[in-house]
């Protein structure tokens, strides 16, 4: 089942802070973060094991709480290059191939 | 380093055609999965391989779909007789891991984006 993300839209002036959650109603393994621009790949910006472990650098980091199989990605002082759709992938524990389910996207939008 | 390629970036086919997406992983890269993804929606799985055995084809809608990675490397989405309903972006990742318990991501490339007329 595909993890539900929210908000879905959001409109942030530059310098203002921002939180994306992702929320899953299966055990995950693992939750994978990524950023889209219009056109382009989705690019890679970090990864988070089962461990309630906190990731981050510079002003983006993330929190995964294994047993809500919930993810949040914190965004500090928004800048112009942030602006894109967020979108977060789960593994679910023992998935068997690891394929990455995602979220239908956040659209961020920050402006100067 | 060089990402994950992917080719033809655009495609423009007419209803029952059948088209080749081509996928050219980073190098050394053992999984491979492909992706579809509609307008306005997240990447949705189709098939991963392990070099060049298909180990989970789950995710392909039907039987017009077809892909393959003969030898571990480049890997082809094939679609026969096309839809309309076929159009949107596919998007082809490769990963270092081998599957089971791991930390390494997937990366992404550009997509290619079919129009089915």
């Amino acid at each position: 089942q595909q993890p539900v993300q929210s908000p879905q839209a959001v409109i942030l002036r530059e310098g203002e802070d921002a939180v994306i959650n992702c929320s899953s109603s299966k055990a995950l393994y693992s939750v994978h973060w990524y950023r889209q621009k219009h056109g382009e790949a989705p690019v890679f910006l970090m990864i988070l094991l089962k461990g309630g472990e906190q990731k981050g650098h510079e002003k983006i980091s993330a929190s995964f709480n294994e047993k809500k199989q919930q993810s949040s990605l914190y965004l500090t002082a928004s800048q112009l290059s942030y602006s894109g759709t967020y979108f977060c992938g789960t593994e679910s524990s023992g998935a068997g191939s690891y394929q990455l389910t995602f979220g239908k996207g956040t659209k961020l939008s920050v402006i100067p | 380093g060089a990402g994950v390629s992917q080719s033809p970036r655009y495609k423009v086919a007419k209803r029952g055609q059948d088209v080749a997406l081509r996928c050219d992983p980073i190098s050394g890269h053992v999984s491979l999965f492909w992706y579809q993804q509609a307008l306005g929606q997240g990447p949705e799985f189709l098939t991963y391989f392990q070099n060049e055995a298909q180990l989970d084809k789950s995710g392909l809608p039907s039987d017009r779909f077809f892909a393959e990675r003969p030898e571990g490397s480049v890997s082809t989405l094939k679609i026969q007789r096309t839809q309309q309903e076929d159009s949107a972006v596919y998007l082809c990742a490769s990963s270092p891991r081998r599957g089971g318990a791991g930390q390494e991501t997937q990366y992404f490339g550009p997509g290619t984006r079919l129009l089915v007329l």
